[in-house]
């Protein structure tokens, strides 16, 4: 069964120092997304992508973030300069076309120190 | 209001019961509804879309009321398997971003 994958699965970083997340969406998927959960909160939307351009970006997205997609594959999320509020855990998620249910990566734990 | 409100639980039920979440939405325009399953520490996992009929699948019903803005999802024969925190999802307009709500923890006990 097709997958997202990510990685790292856990990376700690200090603060103010630039980290980039990686994700590779399912292969026929043509809409990208990052979401992300702070622990023992709910999911929150961050930005999703598509036609290689940001469609939609959350308050939480700022100008600290980016995303990008390198070649046909890969679609990262940068952070330029963390901070510990930070600290969450990442999901990569794709879906075939809009307005439907999207399929999330296991996580990136991102713990800021 | 909460974009998406349900309770917080945990529902503790035996294995064989029949539970039942429900979830409320405050964006009359939203129209894609989905029930998600998040077991500790994961990703959130479909496990099914929630359809203006209402739908089922295998032990699971998912029903929508769009005049209330209620969604609810019943679980039968529980297992301990089905020990999870239930998220109600909704896409609340044409755009693709998805609004969670905070998750209702289930256990099944033997």
């Amino acid at each position: 069964e097709p997958e997202v994958t990510q990685t790292p699965s856990h990376q700690v970083t200090q603060m103010g120092q630039e980290v980039i997340l990686r994700c590779v969406p399912i292969s026929n998927h043509l809409y990208f997304y990052w979401y992300r959960q702070i622990l023992g909160q709910k999911v929150e939307f961050l930005v999703s992508f598509y036609n290689n351009e940001i469609s939609e970006k959350s308050e939480i997205f700022d100008d600290q973030f980016s995303v990008e997609r390198p070649d046909g594959s890969n679609f990262t999320l940068k952070i330029r300069s963390t901070k510990l509020e930070d600290s969450a855990m990442y999901f990569c998620a794709s879906s075939n076309r809009a307005n439907t249910e999207a399929f999330f990566g296991q996580g990136t734990r991102l713990t800021v120190v | 209001r909460k974009e998406v409100e349900q309770d917080p639980g945990p529902f503790n039920v035996p294995e064989g019961a029949t539970v039942a979440f429900n979830c409320t939405y405050s964006n009359s325009a939203s129209q894609s509804f989905f029930w998600y399953r998040q077991d500790c520490r994961k990703e959130p996992k479909l496990l099914m879309s929630v359809y203006s009929s209402g739908n089922e699948d295998g032990r699971f019903t998912a029903q929508l009321n769009r005049a209330s803005q209620y969604i609810s999802l019943l679980i039968r024969d529980s297992k301990l398997s089905d020990s999870a925190t239930y998220l109600c999802v909704v896409n609340k307009n044409a755009g693709n971003m998805l609004t969670f709500g905070g998750g209702t923890r289930l256990m099944v006990k033997p």
